[in-house]
C-alpha cells in the first residue's frame, strides 16, 4: 500500500512569512495526525482529525497555526505568520482509527527553516 | 498524562555487538508502548509495540523489547547490531482509554561503528 505521502519536502521561508504544508494519508485511514519535531526532540501532536472533525488541537498554537481536512482525506497545516521558534520537521502521520492498538504510519515530514 | 523518559541521548555501539536502549514511562493509567526508528530525513517507522499479554514483544530487525510494570520500563534491545541500524529511537507511550495521545521521548541516537 501507498505509505503517507508528504509535500514539500523542504521549505525555507523568512520570520513573518507564511507557509502550508499538505498530507495525504493512506487510503481509508480515518485518522489523521500532525506532529511538530523541533531538531533533538520527539515529535509532539499539534492536531489530530477524526474524518473531517477535530479530536485534540490542545497544543496547536492557535494565534499562527491552523490545519483542516475538509473531506476527510488530504490535510493542510498552515502558519500565519512564522516565528523563527517554528523551524521544525512536521510530521503527518494516519492510522485506521484513533485508539492504541491501531499504530501510526508517518511520512517523511516537511523540513521547515525559518530565516 | 503520561510521560517518557529516554535516559541516554547517544550510544555508540560496536558492530556485532548487543546493544539496549533504556525507556521509563510515567502514567496514572494503563498505557500502551511503542518503540520507533527514524532515519536521517525519513519519517519514523514502527519497530515493536506492547498492548497486552506477554512482556516479551518482538519487532521488526531482529529487535526486541520488554515491559516491567513493576519497574514502567520497556527497554529495547538486540544481540547483534549492524551499520544499518544506525538511526534514532523513540520511545512512545499512549493511555489505554479514549482521549488519549502518543507522547514520544526525546530519542536514543544509535551510532553503530566498524
Amino acid at each position: 500500500e501507498a505509505g503517507v505521502a508528504q509535500s514539500p519536502r523542504y521549505k525555507i521561508i523568512e520570520k513573518r512569512q507564511s507557509v502550508a504544508f499538505w498530507c495525504n494519508p493512506i487510503s481509508g485511514h480515518a485518522t489523521l495526525y500532525w506532529y511538530q519535531q523541533i531538531l533533538g526532540q520527539g515529535p509532539k501532536l499539534l492536531i489530530q482529525f477524526q474524518n473531517n472533525g477535530v479530536v485534540d488541537d490542545s497544543q496547536l498554537p492557535k494565534d499562527r497555526f491552523s490545519a483542516e481536512r475538509l473531506k476527510g482525506v488530504d490535510s493542510t497545516l498552515k502558519i500565519q505568520p512564522a516565528k523563527l521558534e517554528d523551524s521544525a520537521v512536521y510530521l503527518c502521520a494516519s492510522s485506521p482509527g484513533p485508539t492504541g492498538v491501531q499504530p501510526q504510519h508517518f511520512g517523511d515530514g516537511t523540513r521547515l527553516s525559518i530565516l | 498524562a503520561q510521560s517518557v523518559t529516554q535516559l541516554d541521548s547517544q550510544v555508540p555501539v560496536f558492530e556485532e555487538a548487543p546493544v539496549e536502549l533504556r525507556c521509563n514511562y510515567s502514567s496514572s493509567v494503563s498505557v500502551y508502548l511503542f518503540w520507533y526508528v527514524q532515519y536521517p530525513n525519513q519519517g519514523l517507522q514502527l519497530l515493536l509495540k506492547y498492548l497486552s499479554g506477554s512482556t516479551l514483544v518482538k519487532g521488526i530487525n531482529g529487535f526486541e523489547a520488554e515491559f516491567n510494570k513493576s519497574q514502567t520500563s520497556f527497554h529495547l534491545r538486540k544481540p547483534s547490531v549492524h551499520i544499518s541500524d544506525t538511526a534514532e529511537y523513540f520511545c512512545a507511550v499512549k493511555g489505554t482509554g479514549g482521549g488519549n495521545k502518543l507522547t514520544f521521548g526525546t530519542g536514543t541516537q544509535l551510532k553503530v561503528e566498524l
